[in-house]
């Protein structure tokens, strides 16, 4: 049974960056699609983008497509999620997410989340 | 984007009770891209249902997805203590990815 595992929480000033780490074991992250999902405070839960690190590009939500960075290593089946631009916004719990299978497959395995807290 | 609308908001059931939720998309999509996902409070959400009825492992048979025109229907049949929880569809059909503003099933 695959598993996440995600990086721990973090507290950032506006204007910066924050890196989230998940990483599989026993498992393959390759041939599937890993999306991050991030859900704010009381609130829903909202697709950020994702990749299957076998087919390289990375596809992302409009709304982040300018400040997100999406990434996988095969060799250590690790994916990685970078926001910049941070503002209190930002403030959420973000999940790393496996998908049963590539693109068009649902959200099988879920990270136990990354408590991302922007404030000055 | 598709935009999914869940209604109810909120569900106010007793243990035994059937639960019916709803998923309405703004456009079509194909019933293979729909699932639906449980969120207990402090932790991540569960695939419960994928390609529409499709149970996912360990998800008790009480629990159900169907198609109903253009809706989409989570039915819980004798609700049990533990499912009181909050209930999001999702469409992983088009990009990007959606999901419903969730639905809450409280006692």
């Amino acid at each position: 049974q695959v598993q996440l595992v995600q990086s721990g929480a973090a507290v950032k000033k506006p204007g910066s960056s924050v890196r989230v780490s998940c990483k599989a074991s026993g498992g393959t992250l390759s041939t599937v699609a890993i999306s991050w999902v991030r859900q704010a405070p009381g609130q829903g839960l909202e697709w950020m983008g994702g990749v299957v690190p076998i087919f390289g590009t990375p596809k992302y939500a409009q709304r982040f497509q300018d400040r997100v960075t999406i990434s996988a290593d095969e060799s250590t089946s690790t994916a990685y999620m970078e926001l910049s631009g941070l503002t209190s916004g930002d403030t959420a719990q973000y999940y790393c997410v496996r998908s049963i299978g590539t693109w068009g497959t649902g959200f099988g395995v879920w990270g136990q989340g990354t408590l991302v807290i922007v404030s000055s | 984007e598709v935009v999914l609308t869940q209604s109810p908001g909120t569900l106010s059931l007793s243990p035994g009770d059937t639960a019916t939720l709803t998923c309405r998309a703004s456009q079509a999509v194909s019933r293979i891209h729909v699932a639906w996902y449980q969120q207990k409070p402090g932790q991540a959400p569960r695939l419960l249902i994928h390609e529409a009825s499709t149970r996912a492992t360990a998800t008790p048979d009480r629990f159900s997805g169907s198609v109903s025109g253009t809706d989409f229907v989570l039915t819980i049949r004798g609700l049990e203590p533990e499912d009181f929880a909050v209930y999001y569809c999702q469409q992983y059909g088009n990009f990007p990815y959606t999901f419903g503003q969730g639905t809450k099933v409280d006692i």
